[in-house]
């Protein structure tokens, strides 16, 4: 498969503290994307960065990328309990711009 | 307006019927999207259309039939469904290539169950 993993695959934390989770994927890519999804419904695009570039910043969200390693993580600081949700990264390819993997996600707890 | 809409929210079908899936986008894109997702998994990439002509197609079943009537409007036309293909079926759509961003702008889905 082409699409990435993710972990860690659960991960549970309180309010306040940093949350971390990676992503590995396996092609060339021409970005990467990080998604948010709360419950059973739509993805909500959350940050951008290309293959140039290895770190980027928005607001509480830093993500960095490695294409060396194939990898990236997102970072989300002093999380709130309204970040409870599941996180997907996305990788777009070099080869077709439409074309997207979605990685396995992680499934964030944030207790109050 | 920077929102993507999918009718119906809920479908329940039986395997003899047909139904069909309805996602609107009015922010100019060009690149629509239909994801298939099971629960506690990721978006599986269905079909991509790329004005107004479809460019992938992610070995889908022919049992499920893309349409794209024109630049703001994409159909799931269902026929047949088997009961593994209840899931959530989400929608999406992108600026055209050679914009700033690729990001997808996603509808909230189309929960559907076949019975």
């Amino acid at each position: 498969s082409q699409q990435g993993e993710e972990d860690p695959q659960a991960l549970s934390i309180q309010e306040g503290e940093n949350a971390t989770m990676n992503c590995s994927y396996k092609t060339s890519i021409n970005n990467l994307q990080w998604y948010r999804q709360n419950s059973g419904r739509g993805l909500v695009h959350l940050i951008l960065i290309r293959s140039n570039e290895r770190e980027k910043h928005s607001g509480r969200l830093r993500v960095t990328l490695d294409t060396s390693k194939k990898s990236s993580s997102l970072l989300i600081t002093a999380s709130r309990a309204a970040d409870t949700a599941s996180y997907f990264c996305a990788t777009g390819t070099v080869y077709n711009f439409n074309k997207f993997y979605f990685g396995s996600g992680t499934k964030l707890n944030v207790k109050p | 307006d920077t929102e993507v809409t999918q009718t119906p929210k809920h479908l329940v079908m039986g395997m003899t019927n047909k139904k069909s899936l309805k996602c609107e986008q009015h922010m100019g894109h060009r690149a629509m999207y239909w994801y298939k997702q099971k629960a506690k998994k990721p978006p599986e990439l269905m079909f991509v259309y790329s004005y107004e002509k479809l460019s992938i197609n992610e070995s889908v079943p022919s049992r499920f039939s893309p349409e794209c009537p024109n630049s703001s409007l994409l159909n799931l036309h269902l026929h047949a469904l088997q009961p593994e293909d209840s899931a959530l079926y989400l929608c999406a759509s992108s600026p055209p290539p050679g914009q700033s961003s690729y990001e997808q702008y996603f509808g909230p889905g189309t929960r559907l169950t076949v019975t």
